[in-house]
């Protein structure tokens, strides 16, 4: 399975920051979950949350209150909302398939930098 | 929230030499939720090692993981020149989902 993100590299602060993930080679939505992942330097990598093809999301608790996760299985692409978003807030986002208890394809990251 | 500390923070090598890598948890884990990654510059990170032992596909036998409880262990028996690159220890957990350490750069001496 091969996954690539898209999305803005720039985001105002305060504002959204809006992330896809296509899937291709496999389903999203059969019977894998499907996570968010990012990498800054201050924190290290750091998983956002989760969605099941069904659309059951989890989220860390760190950042429950500003993500939405949603999956678009028609289009077989996943996608990632953080709002009111800083500085600390620019990463690499990566996009990843979970396998068993790890993270087993990555996409290869996008890296969006929050800034006026 | 379970904390993974990885030592040493850099670990200089040679090519042929055995690298040991460290992942100490802040409490007592299961085993099996326990993965190692490696990451190259630019790159994103690759699965290597999942449910502590298992070599992910693709993976050569020079890598094994151990360990059990709070220690664990990251063995690349023989360096290769490809294998110089940040390494990551990773716990599947129950919130957060998933954790990780945070990192140890192998380099070439």
């Amino acid at each position: 399975v091969q996954l690539q993100e898209s999305g803005p590299g720039l985001v105002r602060p305060s504002g959204t920051l809006s992330l896809t993930c296509d899937v291709s080679g496999g389903s999203i939505g059969i019977s894998n979950w499907w996570s968010w992942i990012r990498q800054s330097p201050g924190k290290g990598l750091e998983w956002i949350g989760e969605i099941h093809g069904s659309g059951r999301a989890s989220y860390n608790p760190s950042l429950k209150s500003r993500v939405t996760i949603s999956v678009d299985n028609s289009k077989n692409r996943f996608s990632l909302e953080l709002t009111s978003v800083t500085a600390a807030d620019t990463a690499v986002y990566f996009c990843t398939r979970n396998g068993q208890v790890s993270l087993d394809s990555w996409g290869h990251g996008i890296l969006v930098t929050v800034s006026s | 929230e379970v904390v993974l500390t990885q030592s040493p923070g850099t670990l200089s090598l040679s090519p042929g030499e055995r690298a040991t890598l460290s992942c100490r948890a802040s409490q007592n884990v299961n085993s099996n939720y326990l993965a190692w990654y490696q990451q190259k510059p630019g790159q994103a990170p690759r699965l290597l090692i999942y449910a502590a032992f298992t070599r992910a596909i693709g993976i050569p036998d020079r890598f094994s993981g151990s360990g059990s409880g709070t220690d664990f262990t990251l063995t690349i028996s023989r360096l290769e020149p490809e294998d110089f690159a940040v390494y990551y220890c990773q716990l599947y957990d129950t919130s957060p989902l998933y954790t990780f350490g945070q990192g140890t750069k192998l380099e070439i001496k």
